[in-house]
């Protein structure tokens, strides 16, 4: 079936390093893909998003490459700052059973900290 | 503009009572519903899924249904809950296109005692 997997979290950065948080999916035929980021106290959001192979999705200073060699769609951002300690998720939607729905699918998320 | 409300925001229940947790869209039509659950360490586990009136997609076996008796409206619910119920439940919709971004309700946090 469809899955997504994520690194396993916390991490802990310093201010202006550099971040990437791997992903890597399972999915037949050619999914769409998401990073989608929860910031304390707030409900989920999108960050980016790649809707078919070799698409880069940024935002924010955030980039991921949707990699159909590699299933993987890492996060990668190079000076990360206080403000972007969250959660964040990888997902995936495809075709569900039912024609027409899309099934959208997340990995278990990777807390974020960034000290000053 | 599309929004998307869900209450209740926390719910007490004890051990064997029902549940009912609303989800309605408004400023959108035929849009594609979920039910998750987001547990520590765990992310989001998708529960169900819908992509009109009457048509559920059962993700997980469990001790909990959902319907969809209007188009924006989504329903879960349990008539016996269990201690591992507990947990936080989201709502979410997304536009019934490939690709489509999805957008949450605020949660609902239920405690089961």
């Amino acid at each position: 079936g469809n899955s997504v997997t994520q690194m396993e979290g916390p991490v802990t950065l310093s201010e202006e390093a550099f971040l990437t948080i791997n992903c890597t999916y399972t999915a037949t035929g050619y999914p769409s893909l998401f990073w989608y980021v929860q910031y304390p106290g707030e409900g989920l959001q999108l960050l980016l998003k790649a809707t078919k192979a070799d698409d880069k999705g940024s935002n924010k200073g955030f980039e991921a490459t949707y990699r159909k060699e590699t299933t993987s769609f890492h996060l990668e951002k190079g000076s990360v700052q206080v403000s972007d300690s969250a959660v964040y998720f990888c997902a995936l939607s495809k075709l569900g059973l039912i024609q027409g729905a899309q099934k959208l699918v997340f990995g278990q998320g990777t807390r974020l900290t960034i000290n000053p | 503009s599309q929004t998307i409300h869900q209450w209740p925001a926390t719910l007490v229940q004890p051990v064997g009572s029902p549940l009912s947790l609303e989800c309605t869209v408004e400023g959108t039509s035929n849009p594609n519903l979920y039910w998750y659950r987001q547990a520590a360490g765990r992310g989001l586990q998708l529960l169900f899924y819908s992509v009109g009136i009457g048509q559920i997609s059962s993700e997980v076996p469990q001790n909990l249904s959902a319907s969809r008796p209007q188009d924006r409206q989504f329903i879960l619910s349990s008539k016996k809950l269990l201690l591992s119920d507990s947990g936080f439940y989201l709502c979410a919709w997304s536009a019934l296109r490939t690709g489509a971004r999805a957008f949450f309700g605020q949660g609902t946090r239920l405690t089961v005692v």
